[in-house]
């Protein structure tokens, strides 16, 4: 079964800028969630999407947007860049998003760069 | 609130054991560990669950107190593949909410 795919791998963006990142959940997963991770504050959550709803948003600022849609995949959306949001992007997908088992699966990231 | 991991950083030799702690201050539903090599994908290890009983597979186990809300990773007899940053992702609620990590245990296994 293929994994979680996420597109581009690699991007550079000025400040000021949006950008698109998009991501593939393993086949047959429905919830699809993202994290921005960087040194300094390790792995935050962003949100997760469920049935192309957003269910769950982390401590990030409006910029910061995501959707699902109707095939499970998802893109997350970042308007007027800034320097802090040089980030490794990850993409994890699960199941059924409604089970404190369901194991979630993490995506390659997309490594942004914002000069 | 985010989970504390200690030790943040650890090295070791080959064939030795290491345990790596995740504290929380909420109450815990579940906990999650993932390891993550330099510029690769959080790789899935295992799940605990409130009530649950110790994991573990091959020389990596991990168990969960839930009196002090804190879970604990094992790994016995290292190997050089174990080497990366170790992360434990917490769940307070049901299966709805994002998981919340910790900042990461780096280990390093040396030959």
């Amino acid at each position: 079964k293929a994994g979680v795919t996420q597109t581009p791998r690699y991007l550079i963006k000025t400040r000021g800028q949006q950008v698109t990142l998009s991501c593939s959940p393993i086949s047959g997963h429905r919830s699809v969630s993202w994290y921005q991770q960087t040194p300094g504050q390790g792995l935050q959550f962003l949100f997760e999407y469920f049935s192309e709803t957003q269910r769950n948003k982390g401590n990030f600022p409006g910029r910061f947007s995501g959707r699902q849609f109707s095939n499970s995949r998802s893109e997350m959306n970042v308007s007027t860049l800034e320097l802090g949001d040089s980030a490794l992007y990850l993409c994890a997908s699960r199941k059924t998003g409604t089970s404190s088992t369901d194991t979630q699966y993490f995506g390659p990231g997309t490594r942004l760069t914002v000069l | 609130q985010q989970p504390v991991q200690s030790p943040q950083a650890v090295i070791l030799r080959e064939g030795e054991d290491a345990v790596i702690n995740c504290s929380s201050s909420k109450a815990l539903y579940s906990v999650h560990w993932y390891r993550q090599k330099h510029g690769e994908a959080p790789i899935f290890l295992m799940i605990l669950l409130k009530g649950g009983e110790q994991k573990g597979h091959d020389k990596i186990s991990a168990s969960f107190n839930e009196k002090k809300q804190q879970s604990s990773l094992y790994l016995t007899a290292s190997q050089l593949s174990y080497s990366g940053t170790y992360f434990c992702g917490t769940r307070t609620g049901g299966g709805a909410d994002g998981l919340t990590f910790g900042k990461g245990t780096h280990l390093i296994i040396q030959p």
